[in-house]
């Protein structure tokens, strides 16, 4: 079966600091793997997503992550962090073998990102 | 590009009465919708996955008969919860995707916030 861990629920960071969001997964073959940010009363925002290939992935708002299969890894990071990346941030993870599954994502529970000034 | 709006985007209703959400994508054609429910603080929880032209395929523990969902057009698919009570109230949110839904992403809606007196 597959699913998604995030290890943490929440993350506190200084503004100008280092952020990572961490985030594990299980598939029975191959993942496609994407990470969104959702803000308060408002639907998700695509932030990135692994698809094959380079196993760094760049994204929206400087974001990137790292896909490490040896880990079954994705976390997701930030070399500076802004006050205005505080919000919820969900990994999602999809097997591109189940095709007869419609494109179903399965979601981790969420990590609430705090940046402090 | 891929934006997808919902309409209404809150709700209130007396118990016992049918509401209806729009999911619709404003600049593309989405083969394949998907409606989620979330708590406060929590992940989402996905509920059906709608092709166009055909039934929803409802996740284990929803009741079709309670929340209808319709997917006339490439465009629109529609939640209807239907004799809504106070448990029923959450944050429900679709999202679109491009055929294949395989290596695509999903573009999320902002949310209906349904509450229930």
């Amino acid at each position: 079966a597959q699913s998604v861990a995030q290890p943490e629920d929440q993350v506190n960071v200084a503004e100008g600091n280092p952020l990572t969001v961490k985030c594990t997964y299980s598939v029975s073959g191959n993942p496609y793997l994407f990470w969104y940010v959702q803000y308060p009363n408002r639907g998700l925002q695509f932030l990135l997503k692994y698809i094959t290939g380079d196993n760094l992935v760049k994204g929206s708002y400087g974001f990137e992550a790292e896909f490490n299969k040896s880990q079954t890894s994705f976390h997701l990071k930030k070399p500076s962090a802004l006050v205005s990346d505080s919000a919820l941030y969900f990994c999602a993870v999809r097997d591109h073998m189940i095709y007869n599954q419609g494109g179903k994502l399965i979601f981790g529970q969420g990590t609430e990102l705090s940046v402090k000034p | 590009g891929a934006v997808v709006s919902q309409h209404p985007s809150w709700v209130i209703c007396k118990s016992g009465t049918s509401v209806k959400i729009e999911c619709r994508s404003l600049d593309f054609q989405a083969t394949t919708m998907f409606w989620y429910r979330q708590f406060p603080k929590q992940s989402l929880m996905l509920m059906a996955t709608s092709n166009e032209g055909s039934k929803a395929t409802y996740e284990q523990g929803v009741e079709k008969d309670k929340f209808l969902i319709n997917h006339a057009s490439l465009t629109l698919s529609t939640l209807t919860v239907t004799s809504a009570h106070p448990e029923d109230s959450s944050f429900y949110i679709c999202s679109a995707s491009f055929f294949p839904p395989g290596s695509n992403e999903q573009f999320f809606g902002p949310g209906t916030r349904l509450t229930v007196l």
